[in-house]
């Protein structure tokens, strides 16, 4: 079975851009959770997609949004770009929703500059 | 107060002996505790999942869960350089609006 897959692996975009990441779960997996990564903070929780629905939400400004498609693929978008967004962002999936356990991707690396 | 706690190391422990790793958490309703692997420039990988006080054993890896005093260790015996990674703890949090929250890391180190 596919692991989760994510794209772009990698990403340079300038301050003020939009980016959109995509992530697709392992085939059966309903929930899609993402993840902030940098060295300072750590892994931090954005948030969940559950049946196209967001059930949970982060400690993240508004200019971090998600969808989840009808077929579990899930997409997050960081409009306005800041420097401090430069980070590690890994999509995990599971079955149903938490506590389920949960399978990262292989992420996203994204650069604000 | 973080909720949920690791000390970042590094943890430096000689081949074949027994790395222990510790993670406190601050939510007293959180039942779900899970122990992943990070190598440097991958992604974390679940090593174990614990729900209840006590020990559970998978191969070379403990978990160890102590509800009453709020902590959450794993234990690797027979040490492996292979095992020198980021050890990440993750708790799910507010229970009833289930959240997986992660610790900072403890970085592990295993010399041959």
């Amino acid at each position: 079975k596919a692991g989760v897959t994510q794209t772009p692996r990698y990403l340079i975009k300038t301050r003020g851009q939009q980016v959109t990441l995509s992530c697709s779960p392992i085939s059966g997996h309903r929930s899609v959770s993402w993840y902030q990564q940098t060295p300072g903070q750590g892994l931090q929780f954005l948030f969940e997609y559950f049946s196209e629905t967001q059930r949970n939400k982060g400690n993240f400004p508004g200019r971090f949004s998600g969808r989840q498609f009808s077929n579990s693929r899930s997409e997050m978008n960081v409009s306005t770009l800041e420097l401090g967004d430069s980070a590690l962002y890994l999509c995990a999936s599971s079955l149903g929703r938490a506590p389920e356990t949960q399978y990262f991707g292989p992420g996203t690396r994204l650069l604000v500059l | 107060q973080k909720e949920v706690e690791q000390n970042s190391g590094p943890l430096s422990v000689p081949e074949g002996a027994i790395a222990s790793l510790n993670c406190t958490y601050s939510d007293r309703g959180s039942q779900s505790f899970f122990w992943y692997r990070q190598y440097s420039g991958k992604s974390p990988e679940l090593i174990m999942f614990i729900y209840s006080n006590g020990d559970k054993e998978d191969g070379r890896f403990t978990a160890q869960l102590n509800k009453a005093s709020q902590y959450v260790s794993l234990l690797i015996r027979d040490s492996q350089p292979s095992d020198s990674a980021t050890y990440l703890c993750a708790v799910i949090t507010n229970f009833g609006n289930e959240k997986l929250t992660f610790g900072t890391g403890t970085r592990l180190t295993i010399i041959p």
